[in-house]
C-alpha cells in the first residue's frame, strides 16, 4: 500500500508485483522529465527520461508516462526486485542544459520478498 | 559516458570551521554545474547554479557568503561552506550536464558539522 509520512512518502510492494510510483510536476512549461532512484547515501541514479512531445516511453523493465493536461508523470517498474527498493525521484527541466533540474518530493519503493 | 568526480564523500568538521567539496567531470568540459543539498528523508534543493569563469547564480534563501562557490575550469567546481554550524549538517551533491549524456550527478558529499 501506499502511505504519506512527514516526508517522502512510502510504497510498498511485493516483490514480482508492478510498481507505479507518480509524480505531479510544477511547471507547465517544462518539457524535459526524468526519473531518478537514490540509494542510501548516494547520488541520483538516471534511469529514464523523456520530452513532453511524447507520452510514453519505455525502457527495460520501466516505463514513464507523461499527461500534460494534468502535469502528472508516473514510473511503472514491472516485476519489480529487491534491488529496486530505494528513494525515486522525478525531475523537471525546460530543456536547456544549461538550467538546472528541480526535483520532486520523492517516494520510498520498499520490496517486500 | 560522462562522469562527475565529488571528494570528500564524507566529512566531519567542528563548528565555526570551513569545509571545501569539489566536483570534478572527468571526460567532459562543463560550462555549468549544479549544486544541491538534501537534508534526511527530503528531496533534492537546488541551492545554486555554478559558471565558469563567472559568479554563480543562488537560489532564493541559499546565503552566497556561506556557500562560496568557484567554478575556475571547465572541469572543476568548488562548494565551500564557511563557518559551518550543525544545521549546515547534509548531503551535499553537484551536477553536471553534457550534451551526449544529459545530466550526470556526483555521489555526495556526507557534511556533519560537530
Amino acid at each position: 500500500g501506499e502511505s504519506v509520512g512527514l516526508h517522502l512518502p512510502t510504497l510498498s510492494v511485493q516483490e514480482g508485483d508492478n510498481s507505479i510510483i507518480n509524480c505531479a510536476y510544477s511547471n507547465s512549461a517544462s518539457d524535459y522529465f526524468i526519473w531518478y532512484k537514490q540509494e542510501s547515501g548516494k547520488g541520483p541514479q538516471f534511469i529514464i527520461d523523456i520530452r513532453s512531445n511524447m507520452d510514453k516511453r519505455q525502457g527495460q523493465r520501466v516505463t514513464v508516462l507523461l499527461n500534460k493536461t494534468v502535469k502528472h508523470l508516473s514510473l511503472q517498474i514491472a516485476a519489480t526486485q529487491p534491488g529496486d527498493s530505494a528513494v525515486y525521484f522525478c525531475a523537471e527541466n525546460l530543456g536547456s542544459g544549461n538550467t538546472p533540474l528541480v526535483f520532486g518530493k520523492g517516494t520510498r519503493l520498499s520490496v517486500i520478498a | 559516458g560522462a562522469v562527475v568526480s565529488q571528494h570528500p564523500s564524507r566529512v566531519i568538521c567542528k563548528s565555526g570551521t570551513s569545509v571545501k567539496i569539489e566536483c570534478r567531470s572527468l571526460d567532459f568540459q562543463a560550462t555549468t554545474m549544479f549544486w544541491y543539498r538534501q537534508f534526511p528523508k527530503q528531496s533534492l534543493m537546488l541551492m545554486a547554479t555554478s559558471n565558469e569563469g563567472s559568479k554563480a547564480t543562488y537560489e532564493q534563501g541559499v546565503e552566497k557568503d556561506k556557500f562560496l562557490i568557484n567554478h575556475a575550469s571547465l572541469t572543476l567546481s568548488t562548494l565551500t561552506v564557511t563557518s559551518a554550524h550543525p544545521e549546515d549538517s547534509s548531503f551535499y551533491i553537484c551536477s553536471a550536464h553534457q550534451g551526449d549524456y544529459g545530466y550526470t550527478f556526483g555521489s555526495g558529499t556526507r557534511l556533519t558539522v560537530v
